[in-house]
């Protein structure tokens, strides 16, 4: 099975811009869960997405926001960057069967620099 | 915040057995213990998890107190592919799928 795949895997955008970041999960996959690491702050959790619908959220600013479409794809947008909006940004996908640990598997990640 | 607490670093010989400790005092009955770890620039990878039984998986294994209030990970025959940042994290099975992370222990595997 091919892992979850992250795109793009690097990017620099500058203060002020928005951008959004796309998240493959394995197939068959229909939980996927973002995560913000930095030097500073370690690895945070964003948000999580099962069947197109958040169901928890992290401590983060409404500027950080996501969706996931029918085919378990997620996006997440990051609007108005800020300097300390630079950092890896980790999607993670597992497969939600019911009554049993599904493991997190995350993707390579997407290093975002802002300028 | 984290609820457990890991020396923020370590060193094994490569062949040799390397032993993670963790302690998690505030660990609720229905709380699970979970191990990942994260290699340089790459996400982190589940190793494996446990209630209070020991477990073994082909990874590692782990060995959890019988008061539940700290556990050990046991990479048996550490290799230089081991040396990553090894994070322990207690949550309830069935609840949330956010994971806390703490700092971690970096160990470094050295030849």
């Amino acid at each position: 099975k091919a892992g979850v795949t992250q795109t793009p895997r690097y990017l620099i955008k500058t203060r002020g811009q928005q951008v959004t970041l796309s998240c493959s999960p394995i197939s068959g996959h229909r939980s996927v869960s973002w995560y913000q690491q930095t030097p500073g702050q370690g690895l945070q959790f964003l948000f999580e997405y099962f069947s197109e619908t958040q169901r928890n959220k992290g401590n983060f600013p409404g500027r950080f926001s996501g969706r996931q479409f029918s085919n378990s794809r997620s996006e997440m947008n990051v609007s108005t960057l800020e300097l300390g909006d630079s950092a890896l940004y980790l999607c993670a996908s597992r497969s939600a069967l019911a009554g049993l640990y599904n493991e997190q598997f995350f993707g390579p990640g997407t290093r975002l620099t802002v300028l | 915040d984290a609820k457990t607490t890991q020396p923020p670093s370590m060193d094994c010989a490569e062949g040799r057995a390397a032993n993670l400790p963790c302690n998690h005092s505030t660990i609720s009955g229905n709380e699970y213990v979970y191990w990942y770890r994260q290699i340089h620039s790459q996400g982190p990878q589940y190793i494996i998890h446990g209630l209070k039984n020991n477990e073994t998986n082909e990874m590692a294994s782990l060995i959890i107190t019988e008061d539940r209030k700290s556990s050990t990970l046991i990479l048996p025959h550490a290799t230089l592919r081991d040396t990553a940042v090894y994070y322990c994290i207690v949550r309830a099975q069935g609840g949330s799928e956010k994971l806390v992370f703490g700092k971690g222990t970096k160990l470094t595997v050295n030849p």
